[in-house]
């Protein structure tokens, strides 16, 4: 299957401290994206970066690929209590077109003030 | 202004009943979806309907039949409701040839 993975399931933080999670995939990709998920509400779209792009920052977050190993990584700098929430990364593989995107099983953060 | 909408939030209802799950988007997008997200947050995509092509997830059962008035909504409609099916539904839209999804905010299903 295509499903990805987060790693780690679960990061408890202080406010203030950056936070890090990894994605892992298996096939092809046209793009990856991160979501974040509040809880008891949908998934809002953060950032997108492309299978030839390496590295994209937004604000406080920064993407990484590495198309090679089939992973990509999120980090938030800086973080603050409004950022916990469930985080998930999502790929678009080749030939996906209108088939949707695949989730992974999302990384749960919580920052602790 | 909600740009993706869904009716109802919540849905509880019995085993074997029929029930329907309403979508709209206001943002012009040609590709709508359904996916479903299981209670260990485990998403997954159902369908995606773009200019009136329909593609199905091999694993979703008959059960479940998307219905497209119009470009603006795509309605969820389950048959004969089982206990597995209780999860949260979730709507997004895409507009054509974009990747970027924007989500409803979830349709909570409890089947008794």
């Amino acid at each position: 299957s295509q499903q990805g993975e987060e790693d780690p399931q679960a990061l408890s933080i202080q406010e203030g401290e950056n936070a890090t999670m990894n994605c892992s995939y298996k096939t092809s990709i046209n793009n990856l994206q991160w979501y974040r998920q509040n809880s008891g509400r949908g998934l809002v779209h953060l950032i997108l970066i492309r299978s030839n792009e390496r590295e994209k920052h937004s604000g406080r977050l920064r993407v990484t690929l590495d198309t090679s190993k089939k992973s990509s990584s999120l980090l938030i700098t800086a973080s603050r209590a409004a950022d916990t929430a469930s985080y998930f990364c999502a790929t678009d593989y080749l030939g996906g077109g209108a088939d949707g995107l695949t989730f992974g099983k999302g990384t749960h953060l919580i920052i602790q003030p | 202004d909600t740009a993706v909408s869904q009716t109802p939030k919540y849905l509880v209802t019995q085993m074997g009943n029929d029930k329907s799950i309403k979508c709209e988007q206001n943002l012009g997008h040609d590709t709508m979806y359904w996916y479903k997200q299981d209670s260990k947050k485990f998403l997954k995509i159902m369908f995606s309907y773009n200019n009136k092509e329909l593609i199905i997830n091999e694993t979703v059962p008959n059960r479940f039949s998307p219905k497209s008035p119009d470009k603006a909504h795509l309605n969820l409609h389950i048959n004969s409701l089982e206990l597995g099916d209780s999860a949260v539904y979730f709507c997004a839209s895409s507009p054509l040839g974009q990747e970027t999804q924007y989500f409803g905010p979830g349709t909570r299903l409890l089947v008794l």
